[in-house]
């Protein structure tokens, strides 16, 4: 039983391109994130959203834009891809309540 | 400005050990501390966590030192296996700040057979 999914698992880009992560989750929960986690292993959040409302929108590029279409669901549309943006991209979700956050298996991004 | 800090970087551990790992954050109003544990090619996961209002918590092997007034807290892995390498992750989260994690920069593990 999958918890948190993130597809695709590996992404290799032109820069340039605009591409898409999807998350899901089947916990029931009502807060979502997305983290960024850079060659170094730090991890740091870039959106949040509650019942598909966002909560945290830390300093990211606009070519960054998350959309929920439902609770269970939060993806991740990237414009413009630059060599930076290489990464891996974790999912994660929680309910607004209760601490723990439960990450996907991440996505790593290569933009070439 | 990053407001929990951890160390340290790496650590190499001798099977049967005690690996520590400690952090030290600047926020007073923080109040939930968790620990995660991230394996390769893995997202992190919940390991263990604590509240202000202890000083200590245990589960298994793995215990979380708190001290408020240094405002540094530590985890330590007592008789550790070559099965807890991994990269761990200190956090931190005020109530006022909705679910937002800070996280440290996290600690490499290497437990030796």
């Amino acid at each position: 039983d999958t918890a948190v999914s993130q597809t695709p698992k590996y992404l290799v880009t032109q820069m340039g391109n605009d591409k898409s992560i999807k998350c899901e989750q089947n916990l029931g929960h009502d807060t979502m994130y997305w983290y960024k986690q850079d060659s170094k292993k730090f991890l740091k959040i870039m959106f949040s959203y509650n019942n598909k409302e966002l909560i945290i929108n830390e300093t990211v590029p606009n070519r960054f834009s998350p959309k929920s279409p439902d609770k269970a669901h939060l993806n991740l549309h990237i414009n413009s891809l630059e060599l930076g943006d290489s990464a891996v991209y974790f999912c994660a979700s929680s309910l607004s309540g209760p601490d723990t956050q439960y990450f996907g298996p991440g996505t790593r991004l290569t933009v070439l | 400005q990053q407001q929990v800090k951890q160390s340290p970087q790496s650590l190499i551990v001798q099977k049967g050990g005690i690996s520590i790992i400690n952090c030290a954050y600047e926020n007073t109003a923080f109040d939930y501390f968790p620990w995660y544990q991230q394996f390769p090619g893995k997202g992190p996961a919940l390991l263990i966590a604590i509240r202000p209002d202890v000083s200590e918590k245990k589960e298994g092997r793995f215990t979380i030192s708190f001290n408020k007034s240094a405002k540094q807290f530590s985890l330590h892995i007592m008789d550790s296996q070559p099965g807890d390498s991994a990269t761990y992750f200190c956090a931190a989260k005020e109530e006022t700040s909705g679910s937002r994690l800070t996280f440290g920069e996290g600690t490499q593990l290497t437990v030796n057979p």
